[in-house]
């Protein structure tokens, strides 16, 4: 049971263009989402946050939307750079659970 | 700064051999994590200390895991009578205290052949 979904694996963008990925959820216990960036043989480095009484948050190039009714958040990159290439990770976190559950990820390209 | 380490950073394992995998927390930090990602997936998580207490091993996938942090600092995750299933890499996080954010070692990959 798949309870925080990534549908995309892959993503191609261009230099200097907005890279948008998606995340779904199904848990409603869900109160905290969080974007991590994974380069090869490194582990997971966290970008930016959301908590669910807020529907955007923004951080440099980095922001973060969250749509409750729909149980689905986003992250823009704008604009994308080529060391924007990387696996991002969508994570959730319920209450006073304090572990994350993650999606599969989605392979970012930046092509130049 | 010193980030979360683990070590080792690989390791081979026959079947049915034990294996010991440790992570040095950032200092300060009082919650630590472990969680396992196997290829292609998301990491999943195995365990939770706050402290020296071991407060969530619902992720634990069989009793052959089995996770310590005695002193409330370094822990160690053993895995005993390795099989093949449990190759994937092993990430360490820690945190200020639970519900801040957690910041991830760089990941112990294990090959159990």
């Amino acid at each position: 049971d798949q309870q925080v979904k990534q549908n995309s694996p892959s993503l191609s963008v261009q230099e200097g263009r907005i890279s948008i990925l998606n995340c779904d959820y199904t848990n409603s216990m869900f109160d905290y989402f969080l974007w991590y960036k994974k380069y090869p043989a490194e582990g997971p480095t966290f970008l930016i946050s959301i908590s669910s009484i807020k529907d955007k948050n923004e951080d440099g190039r980095f922001t973060v939307f969250l749509n409750k009714s729909a149980k689905h958040l986003s992250l823009h990159i704008v604009p994308s750079q080529p060391g924007d290439s990387a696996v991002y990770f969508c994570a959730a976190e319920a209450g006073t659970a304090s572990k994350l559950t993650f999606g599969t990820g989605t392979r970012l390209q930046v092509t130049l | 700064g010193a980030g979360v380490s683990q070590s080792p950073r690989y390791k081979v394992a026959k079947r049915g051999q034990d294996v010991a995998l440790r992570c040095d927390p950032i200092s300060g930090h009082v919650s630590l994590f472990w969680y396992q990602q196997a290829l292609g997936q998301g990491p999943e998580f195995l365990t939770y200390f706050q402290n020296e207490a071991q407060l969530d091993k619902s992720g634990l996938p069989s009793d052959r895991f089995f996770a310590e942090r005695p002193e409330g600092s370094v822990s160690t995750l053993k895995i005993q009578r390795t099989q093949q299933e449990d190759s994937a890499v092993y990430l360490c996080a820690s945190s200020f205290n639970k519900q801040e954010t957690q910041y991830f070692g760089p990941g112990t990959r294990l090959l159990v052949l």
